[in-house]
């Protein structure tokens, strides 16, 4: 089992849509979450964290994290092609400064 | 702020050569991160350090790399020799720790390692 596990996707929407990525892991002591945004040919960006079970909202972005499930999930909502890109989770685990890194949901967001 | 900076962000040589990669983490970071990214394997850390001083390296493939830190802004990642098999993409990251705790890590733009 992965530590981090994403759906590869692609994930397509239609522009405007809701989009949901989602992300399980699979320590238990994990203690904050990172959203990351990497588009082809670039580095990856920081989107949102969370580190408290519920929901933290940014804009059209808001993450969800429910630690007793080993869950997090990004919320993207009026979708825009500007937002088709890849979408990696990352957790940082207890005791571990560095961040363990999913594969990466590829989202499409079609016009 | 100028961000992570690091240098080349293209590099390509020939089997046996010594590589450096460099990197300039934000002013006032105190962990510094190597990761390597190819579509194999993914995203993956390499080695990070904490106020200077290495703390993780497991994920060092073998001994032909290597890397430095000799003071708070600069590090280098050194493969020697290089093969094939060492094309990737290279990012630094850093963030800021305190009291055990991590906080978010902002990536370079990276360097594209190409090994013919």
């Amino acid at each position: 089992q992965k530590e981090v596990e994403q759906n590869s996707g692609p994930l397509s929407v239609p522009e405007g849509a809701i989009a949901s990525l989602n992300c399980t892991y699979s320590d238990r002591g994990s203690q904050s979450f990172f959203w990351y945004r990497q588009y082809s040919g670039k580095s990856p960006e920081l989107i949102m964290f969370i580190y408290s079970n519920g929901d933290k909202e940014d804009g059209r972005f808001t993450a969800q994290l429910n630690k007793a499930s080993q869950y997090v999930s990004l919320l993207i909502r009026d979708s825009q092609p500007s937002d088709s890109a890849t979408y990696l989770c990352a957790v940082n685990k207890a005791g571990r400064r560095a961040l363990t890194f999913g594969s990466g949901t590829r989202l499409q967001v079609q016009p | 702020d100028a961000g992570v900076i690091q240098s080349p962000r293209h590099e390509v040589t020939e089997m046996g050569q010594e590589v450096t990669l460099r990197c300039k983490p934000i002013s006032g970071h105190n962990s510094l991160f190597w990761y390597r990214q190819t579509m194999m394997r993914g995203l993956e850390l390499l080695i990070y350090f904490n106020n200077n001083v290495p703390i993780d390296d497991s994920g060092m493939p073998e001994d032909r790399f290597s890397a430095k830190m000799p003071n708070a802004s600069f590090s280098t990642l050194k493969i020697q020799p290089s093969e094939p098999r060492d094309s990737a993409v290279y990012f630094c990251a850093s963030s800021l720790t305190n009291r055990g705790l991590t906080y978010e890590q902002y990536f370079g733009p990276g360097t594209r390692l190409t090994v013919t």
